[in-house]
Parts: structure tokens; sequence; C-alpha cells
């Protein structure tokens, strides 16, 4: 079974700019997370989507959103970006939403920001 | 709101010395927890979680960990560490919202 995927692997934005990332997850999985991971703040959560709702949201601004497609592709999108935002964005599928459900994770993309 | 702490930066251990990386928790309600391995420029490898019964969790390439409640820790112990265990390792907990809190990792280096 392949594994969750995310397109692009890297990307380099100015100032202002925004950014969609797309993941595509594991066949079966209809669960998709996000992540940011920073050397300064870790692994952050960023949301939850299941079933093209969102379950669960980070501590993150507006300019953060995302969304579900029907068959559990997701975006995220970054509008106006900063220099702070440069990361490695995580996307990870689970079978389900609900606790005890592992995550599987993509190798992320990373975000520049100049 | 759940929290994770893995108090060292780093842990050094010599090729076939057991190896332990610590995580504590902080959750209310039931606690989920998961460890997750992360190699250079890869995304989290999941290697197991604790969800009730059994306090001892097996889980992939010769990890286990430890639930303990009264010290509510979640340590990640191998046997016999290989090079090639050499990685950043991860302790999250999961709670009853759904929001994963990862702690701030671990970078593991096995000496030959």
């Amino acid at each position: 079974k392949a594994g969750v995927t995310q397109t692009p692997r890297y990307l380099i934005k100015t100032r202002g700019q925004q950014v969609t990332l797309s993941c595509s997850p594991i066949s079966g999985h209809r669960s998709v997370s996000w992540y940011q991971q920073t050397p300064g703040q870790g692994l952050q959560f960023l949301f939850e989507y299941f079933s093209e709702t969102q379950r669960n949201k980070g501590n993150f601004p507006g300019r953060f959103s995302g969304r579900q497609f029907s068959n559990s592709r997701s975006e995220m999108n970054v509008s106006t970006l900063e220099l702070g935002d440069s990361a490695l964005y995580l996307c990870a599928s689970s079978l389900g939403s609900g606790s005890g459900h592992e995550q599987y994770f993509g190798p992320g993309t990373r975000l520049t920001v100049t | 709101a759940q929290s994770v702490a893995q108090p060292e930066d780093q842990v050094n251990v010599a090729e076939g010395n057991p190896l332990t990386v610590k995580c504590t928790y902080s959750v209310s309600g039931n606690p989920y927890l998961f460890w997750y391995v992360q190699y250079p420029n890869r995304g989290l490898q999941f290697l197991l979680k604790y969800i009730t019964g059994d306090n001892l969790v097996k889980g992939s390439y010769g990890f286990e960990a430890e639930f303990n409640k009264s010290q509510t820790s979640f340590h990640l112990k191998k046997p016999s560490a290989l090079v090639s265990d050499s990685a950043l390792y991860f302790c999250a907990v999961r709670d009853g919202n759904n929001r994963l809190a990862f702690g701030k990792g671990n970078q593991v280096v096995v000496i030959p």
C-alpha cells in the first residue's frame, strides 16, 4: 500500500504570497491531520479533517486554513506568508478519527519564506 | 490541556547497550500515548502506542515502551541499540478531543 504523499516537497515563496500544500492519505484512511515542524517550536498541530469536516484546530492564526475532499485528499493554504512560516509541514493520515488511531506521516513539504 | 515532556535533549548510547528514551505526560482523562521516530529529511514513523491493557507495549524494530500510570510516564526502550537507531524520537499524547501533542523530541546517538 502506498504511503502518505505530499506535494510539493520543497517550496520557496516570498513574504506576502500565499501557498497551497497538498496531501494524499493512505488508501482507505479518512482522517488527515496537518502539523508544522520548526527547530524552535517543535511539532505543532494545525488541524484535523475527517470526512471533509474539520474536527479539530490548533492555535494558529486564520491565515492557516485547510480542506478535505471527498476522496480524503487534503490541502492546506497559508495566506500572506511571513518569514516565521518557514517550516516543514507534515501531513498525517489515520484510519479513523478516534483517539486510539495511530497516524502515518508523509515526508513533508519544506517551505521557505524569503 | 495535554502535554508531553521529554527531559533529555540527546541520548548517547554505545551500540549493543540498552537504550531508554524518557517521556512523561499530562492529560485529563485516559491517556492515549504514542512513540514516533524521525530520520533525517523524512516524516515521522509510528513505533508503538498505548491505549489500554498491558503496561508493556511492544512495537516496531524491537522497541517497547512501559506505561506507568502512577508516574505518568511512557519510556521507550530497546534492549540492544543499533547504529541505525540513531534518529529523533518523539513521544506524543492524544486526549479525548483528538488533539495530538508532541514532546520536543530526543536525539538518539548510537556510538559504534
